[in-house]
């Protein structure tokens, strides 16, 4: 089955505590991104990827990081979590001129 | 002012209303144009892409007004799973793979 897939999909952790959030695709798609989903503000590109070893910055970069060492994962890194970071986050892939499928999403909770 | 902005709602509707959201984008130079749905808590899915002339999908009709700048979404003979969040997408480049979201409307079909 053609996937998505996040984990943790839930996660709560403390201030400054490194954390990383992994995506992986089976369809292999080139371009991969990373979303966040606030309330009232829709969804924001964080980062994406257009193919290995190839990122870039999205709107919204400050306290991420990400890797794309292989084609099908895309994890995306907190050094030090704030809890402004506190969000639900999507993982996304796509191929050139196809529609992105988007991860079942990660609740994250930064105390 | 929001690259891509709608009105949230909620719209409430009882079955088999017909129901019609709008939304609006600042860049006039956006080349593809998206209705994503999103289910509670769940990640957003590809509903339909909207073209130019227009566009139908069962009881889904989609148009896009360039001049005025806004795309529409006409759902027809509402059912109940037809509630949830539905957002309104822009691609700048016209690649599907980069996107800018609206912030979504919430529909609820009443019985």
């Amino acid at each position: 089955e053609a996937q998505v897939t996040q984990n943790p999909r839930y996660l709560i952790t403390v201030t400054g505590k490194k954390l990383t959030v992994t995506c992986s695709q089976n369809m292999n798609h080139e371009y991969m991104s990373w979303y966040r989903q606030d309330p009232g503000l829709g969804l924001r590109q964080i980062y994406y990827s257009m193919n290995v070893e190839v990122t870039d910055k999205g709107d919204v970069p400050e306290g991420y990081k990400v890797s794309r060492k292989e084609k099908r994962n895309f994890p995306l890194i907190l050094e030090s979590p704030s809890p402004n970071q506190t969000s639900l986050y999507f993982c996304a892939s796509s191929s050139q001129a196809d529609t992105q499928y988007f991860g079942p999403g990660t609740r994250l909770t930064v105390l | 002012r929001k690259e891509v902005e709608q009105d949230p709602g909620p719209f409430n509707v009882p079955e088999g209303a017909t129901v019609a959201f709008n939304c609006t984008y600042s860049n006039s130079a956006s080349q593809s144009f998206f209705w994503y749905r999103q289910d509670c808590r769940k990640e957003p899915k590809l509903l339909m892409s909207v073209y130019s002339s227009g566009n139908e999908d069962g009881r889904f009709t989609a148009q896009l007004n360039r001049a005025s700048q806004y795309i529409s979404l006409l759902i027809r003979d509402s059912k109940l799973s037809d509630s949830a969040t539905y957002l309104c997408v822009v691609s700048f480049s016209g690649s599907a793979r980069q996107l800018t979201f609206g912030s979504g409307t919430q529909l609820t079909v009443l019985p």
